[in-house]
């Protein structure tokens, strides 16, 4: 089954404690982002990256990092969260003729 | 800056009638154009691309306006199943931007 996997999908944290949020992708898709999701914001793209060791800033990335050394892959890391990183976050992967992109089922971080 | 306007909702409608949403972009340079649906707490999902000359797939409608800069989409006969939050996307080369969404509730 194509999909777009993430964990964990629920975490609980304190301020300054490194943490990352794995995503995996078995549709073999070049493209990947990270978002959040915030009430009244909207989904904000916080990464995205394009292949292998490829990554690029979306809209949000301060306070986050990435990495792309495997395809299917993309982790997103947060070496010191604060409070206003707590958020829903989703992974997903984009790819095909008309470039959809296909979701990961979200990460909910609360970060104390 | 790109920046995307949705109609805010919420839509109240009944089973059966027809709505419409609309959502405007100031950067034209977006490649591509999707509406995504997002049921609560849950992950968007692709409900149809937007092409050009429009597109229709069931009861789903939509529509692009390049000189305008807005896309849209109609739904007609609308079932309680549609309730969800709807999302129009803009591709600006992998940089994808999202609309904050519109709130869809069909009523029994």
């Amino acid at each position: 089954e194509a999909q777009v996997t993430q964990n964990p999908r629920y975490l609980i944290t304190v301020t300054g404690k490194k943490l990352t949020v794995t995503c995996s992708q078995n549709m073999n898709h070049e493209y990947m982002s990270w978002y959040r999701q915030d009430p009244g914001l909207g989904l904000r793209q916080i990464y995205y990256s394009m292949n292998v060791e490829v990554t690029d800033k979306g809209d949000v990335p301060e306070g986050y990092k990435v990495s792309r050394k495997e395809k299917r892959n993309f982790p997103l890391i947060l070496e010191s969260p604060s409070p206003n990183q707590t958020s829903l976050y989703f992974c997903a992967s984009s790819g095909g003729l008309y470039n959809e992109q296909f979701f990961g089922p979200g990460t909910r971080l609360t970060v104390l | 800056r790109k920046e995307v306007e949705q109609d805010p909702g919420p839509f109240n409608v009944p089973e059966g009638a027809t709505v419409a949403f609309n959502c405007t972009y100031s950067n034209s340079a977006s490649q591509s154009f999707f509406w995504y649906r997002q049921d609560c707490r849950k992950e968007p999902k692709l409900l149809m691309s937007v092409y050009s000359s429009g597109n229709e797939d069931g009861r789903f409608t939509a529509q692009l306006n390049r000189a305008s800069q807005y896309i849209s989409l109609l739904i007609r006969d609308s079932k309680l199943s549609d309730s969800a939050t709807y999302l129009c996307v803009f591709d600006y080369g992998q940089n994808f931007v999202f609309g904050p969404g519109t709130r869809l509730s069909v009523l029994p």
